[in-house]
């Protein structure tokens, strides 16, 4: 079955790149999201990729995929406090032909001055 | 409206009783989808809805659990004899079309707490 895992919580200097981490069990041609959560807010996407793409760069978003090892990085540039938030990674298989989501548990984002 | 709009933003329940949870998805967005968030995890599916059908209901986790979308817009998730573990925040997302890169759409939830 799928299942999506991430690491909890990652702690940065403001200033500093964040890189939060995920992997991925679906072996399918799959899109792969990053999304974030603030408290009181919905969930926001932030960026995806589509598994045959290796990388992909959004202003200070980069995502990093390796489909040998299932792994997808997200790394935030200049991380600011506003960055602070719960990022969830997530999975669609395509096979399903809709957007059913797997997500992660979520990482927990504190960035300090 | 603007975005996914539930209501009510928070609902507190007794154990055994009926609730309702409503969700206003986006103008025109034909596909909508129920998630469940329990504390401290990340969103698990329930139920997805191509206008007014149930196309996959495989995540709803009991009998108890039941959503219609009876006229391809407005959906309600509804839960019979509420446990304390349905306690969670709900979810709804909409999108424009069912294919697999459409982006959803996310309301801020509805908080359920059973007592």
């Amino acid at each position: 079955g799928e299942d999506v895992e991430q690491s909890l919580f990652l702690s940065v200097r403001e200033g500093d790149s964040s890189v939060i981490n995920c992997t991925y069990t679906d072996s399918s041609s799959t899109y792969l999201y990053w999304y974030k959560q603030e408290p009181g807010a919905g969930l926001q996407l932030l960026t995806y990729i589509f598994s045959n793409m290796d990388m992909k760069q959004d202003q200070r978003l980069t995502v990093l995929l390796n489909k040998k090892d299932k792994h997808l990085s997200l790394r935030i540039a200049d991380t600011q406090t506003g960055d602070s938030a719960i990022y969830f990674c997530a999975e669609s298989p395509i096979s399903g032909g809709y957007n059913k989501l797997i997500f992660g548990a979520g990482t927990r984002l504190a960035v300090h001055p | 409206g603007a975005g996914v709009s539930q209501t009510p933003s928070n609902k507190v329940t007794e154990k055994g009783k009926y609730v309702e949870l409503r969700c206003d998805p986006i103008s025109g967005h034909t596909a909508l989808y129920w998630y469940r968030q329990s504390l401290g995890q990340g969103p698990e599916f329930l139920i997805y809805f191509q206008g007014t059908g149930a196309a996959d209901d495989s995540g709803l986790p009991n009998d108890r659990f039941f959503a219609v979308r009876p006229e391809g817009s407005v959906s309600t998730l509804k839960i019979q004899r509420t446990e304390r573990g349905d306690s969670a925040v709900y979810l709804c997302a909409s999108s424009s079309t069912q294919g697999s890169w459409t982006e959803a759409f996310f309301g801020q939830g509805t908080r359920l707490t059973v007592v």
